[in-house]
């Protein structure tokens, strides 16, 4: 069965740092890989995807993300912080055994700090 | 976030009430999920409609009822529901078929604390 894993809770961060939030997958088959994030009261905001090509995939709000297949990671990254990038991100992976849906991990909260 | 819209935004019932969670979406997809968001927990997912269609049923208990009555329409009828029940429901959708993996948008949630 697909899965994926965030090893944080929470990452905390100085503002104008660059920020790496970890997640680690498990699927059969080729991966397809997405990164949401999620502000307080609302709903997931699709932030970036990898389907096949190049490993670093560019997203939303200068996010980024790494695929490493070796090491079967999907590290979504940002040079350079913001408070306002606060929030909690969540890593899925579609699940190839099904009609595409999505596998999530448990989230991890950001913490920005000026 | 626009494209996939909710209501209500928050919803606070007794457990004997019956009540229906709305979702609708904007971005001829053919595809409509639910989820459901409790602390602590990954997102599980409750119910999926292809062309209207369920295709799938996460071993959801019958409290809850949904209804696909077209494709740019989900509906989440509540009845008898528990406290373990109270969570943020979320709905999303997409584009199913031709081989290609779409991404799925979600709208902005329904609060629901039963008491």
């Amino acid at each position: 069965a697909q899965s994926v894993a965030q090893p944080e809770d929470q990452v905390n961060v100085a503002e104008g740092n660059p920020l790496t939030v970890k997640c680690t997958y498990s699927v059969s088959g080729n991966p397809y890989l997405f990164w949401y994030v999620q502000y307080p009261n609302r709903g997931l905001q699709f932030l970036l995807k990898y389907i096949t090509g190049d490993n670093l995939v560019k997203g939303s709000y200068g996010f980024e993300a790494e695929f490493n297949k070796s090491q079967t990671s999907f590290h979504l990254k940002k040079p350079s912080a913001l408070v306002s990038d606060s929030a909690l991100y969540f890593c899925a992976v579609r699940d190839n055994t099904g009609f595409q849906k999505l596998v999530f991990g448990t989230g991890t909260r950001l913490l920005v700090s000026p | 976030e626009t494209g996939v819209t909710q209501t209500p935004r928050h919803l606070v019932m007794g457990m004997t009430n019956k009540k229906s969670l709305k979702c609708e979406q904007h971005l001829g997809h053919n595809a409509m999920y639910w989820y459901k968001q409790s602390a602590k927990k990954p997102l599980e997912l409750m119910f999926v409609y292809n062309f209207k269609e369920q295709t799938e049923n996460n071993s959801v208990p019958s409290r809850f009822s949904p209804e696909c009555p077209n494709s740019s329409h989900l509906f989440l009828h509540l009845h008898t529901l528990q406290p373990e029940d109270s969570a943020l429901y979320l709905c999303a959708s997409n584009s199913q078929g031709g081989g290609s993996t779409d991404t799925q948008y979600f709208g902005p949630g329904t609060r629901l604390t039963v008491l």
